[in-house]
């Protein structure tokens, strides 16, 4: 059972372009979360998704920012006209439900540079 | 509003001897769960432990165990027996209604490091 897929690892992009990293949840879960990771600091929750729903986008910033998790295939999180405070790393995690007694599955995370 | 203190921003340990790692939580909910993650210098994010707000007994996996202190709203991590691939980030994290339906909310993190 392959676990929380993310692509690309690393993800190199000069300030201005857009970044498009991607999650693939474990098999049979349908609850993505996605976590930015700034240097020395701990996870950040940013957005929490179902399948073609967002459900809480409550840390997402207003600009630049979104994210889906279409009926096929991965979830994105887009970042358009990035800047160098972007550059952190971005984790996902999916659940196969919801609930606090759930524990979250997370991928090995991209981690986004922007030069 | 939610909020997990890890007060030790870096620990030592010898290796084969027991260390524990702090975490406090603040929230007004009664229903809630505790969780430990290790993140190696790899960066990948390794669940480790699990305590619910309701669970009486403290838990345990191999050699991790939760100190639950409910009252004082502390989860402690304790590693028995540290081995030398303990060396790592450390992150305590709570989930909560009180949040959007279940995300977790990390604190900053412990760094340990095991020596030989």
């Amino acid at each position: 059972n392959a676990g929380v897929m993310q692509n690309p690892r690393h993800l190199v992009r000069r300030r201005g372009q857009e970044a498009r990293l991607r999650c693939s949840p474990m098999k049979g879960h349908s609850h993505v979360y996605w976590y930015r990771q700034l240097p020395e600091e701990g996870l950040k929750f940013m957005v929490y998704l179902q399948k073609e729903n967002i459900i809480d986008e409550s840390g997402m910033p207003k600009e630049r920012f979104s994210a889906e998790f279409p009926k096929e295939g991965p979830s994105i999180l887009r970042i358009q006209q990035v800047v160098r405070g972007d550059s952190a790393a971005y984790f996902c995690a999916s659940s196969p439900r919801t609930g606090m007694y759930t524990e979250a599955f997370f991928g090995q995370g991209t981690r986004l540079t922007v030069v | 509003a939610q909020k997990i203190t890890q007060t030790q921003p870096g620990m030592f340990v010898q290796e084969k001897e027991a260390v524990t790692l702090d975490c406090t939580y603040d929230t007004s909910d009664q229903s809630y769960g505790l969780f430990w993650y290790k993140q190696p210098s790899s960066g990948e994010m390794i669940f480790l432990i699990y305590q619910g707000s309701y669970d009486e007994q403290n838990a345990t996996e191999g050699r991790y165990s939760l100190n639950f202190q409910k009252a004082r709203k502390s989860a402690n991590l304790v590693i028995s027996a540290s081995q030398l691939g303990d060396s790592a980030m450390y992150f305590c994290a709570m989930r909560d209604y009180g949040g959007s339906q279940g995300n977790l909310i990390f604190g900053k993190g412990t760094k340990l490091s095991v020596k030989p």
